[in-house]
């Protein structure tokens, strides 16, 4: 089972613009990470954000943590065409399992 | 260094067949962690090795799964008499020392089963 929920499915934006997308879950948890897929590659670590941090940045990804409504954001600034993929949360519970939402499939148009 | 690899990218199976798929985790990685991805889904958790020790197969779905890791490095994922419904990709990954370290995947293996 699924424990986190991406929002939306999909999100198709300009170049240039941000991209927006959420993460709910639904039982408390050790750290949450974002996780980048390309069209038929694997999965590429973008960002962890731990229980007690509120947010965190890298580069052009913002990430943010509201443990009181169990909920994440994942913000792209200045999107580019390579930022085309599907993005999931994933969630620990002080394991070592990760437990990944369906994914926000993000278009990047030129 | 290089990263996680696996093999073979692209599987077709006939319904019944036996398959076996292999992952070459980052050298050194203690942790091993084999993934399914059904299509339009996100990845469920199979099993976790830490070196050749399999801690946990909790999310292995049938006794027709079984996943080895002899020597602590190479790990096997195999199905035996393969149905319709284990078509999916199937994604390892590996980590550090630590099981709640940053997990880093191959690039899957798509498994077909007609």
């Amino acid at each position: 089972s699924q424990q986190g929920e991406e929002d939306p499915q999909a999100l198709s934006i300009q170049e240039g613009e941000n991209a927006t997308m959420n993460c709910s879950y639904k039982t408390s948890i050790n750290n949450l990470q974002w996780y980048r897929q390309n069209s038929g590659r694997g999965l590429v670590h973008l960002i962890l954000i731990r229980s007690n941090e509120r947010e965190k940045h890298s580069g052009r990804l913002r990430v943010t943590l509201d443990t009181s409504k169990k909920s994440s954001s994942l913000l792209i600034t200045a999107s580019r065409a390579a930022d085309t993929a599907s993005y999931f949360c994933a969630t620990d519970k002080r394991d070592y399992k990760l437990s990944f939402g369906a994914g926000t499939t993000v278009t990047v148009r030129a | 260094g290089a990263g996680v690899s696996q093999s073979p990218r692209y599987k077709v199976a006939k319904r019944g067949q036996d398959v076996a798929l292999r992952c070459d985790p980052i050298s050194g990685h203690v942790s091993l962690f084999w993934y399914q991805q059904a299509l339009g889904q996100g990845p469920e958790f199979l099993t976790y090795f830490q070196n050749e020790a399999q801690l946990d197969k909790s999310g292995l779905p049938s006794d027709r799964f079984f996943a080895e890791r002899p020597e602590g490095s190479v790990s096997t994922l195999k199905i035996q008499r393969t149905q319709q419904e284990d078509s999916a990709v199937y994604l390892c990954a590996s980590g550090g020392t630590g099981a709640r370290e940053t997990q880093y995947f191959g690039p899957g293996t798509r498994l077909l089963v007609l």
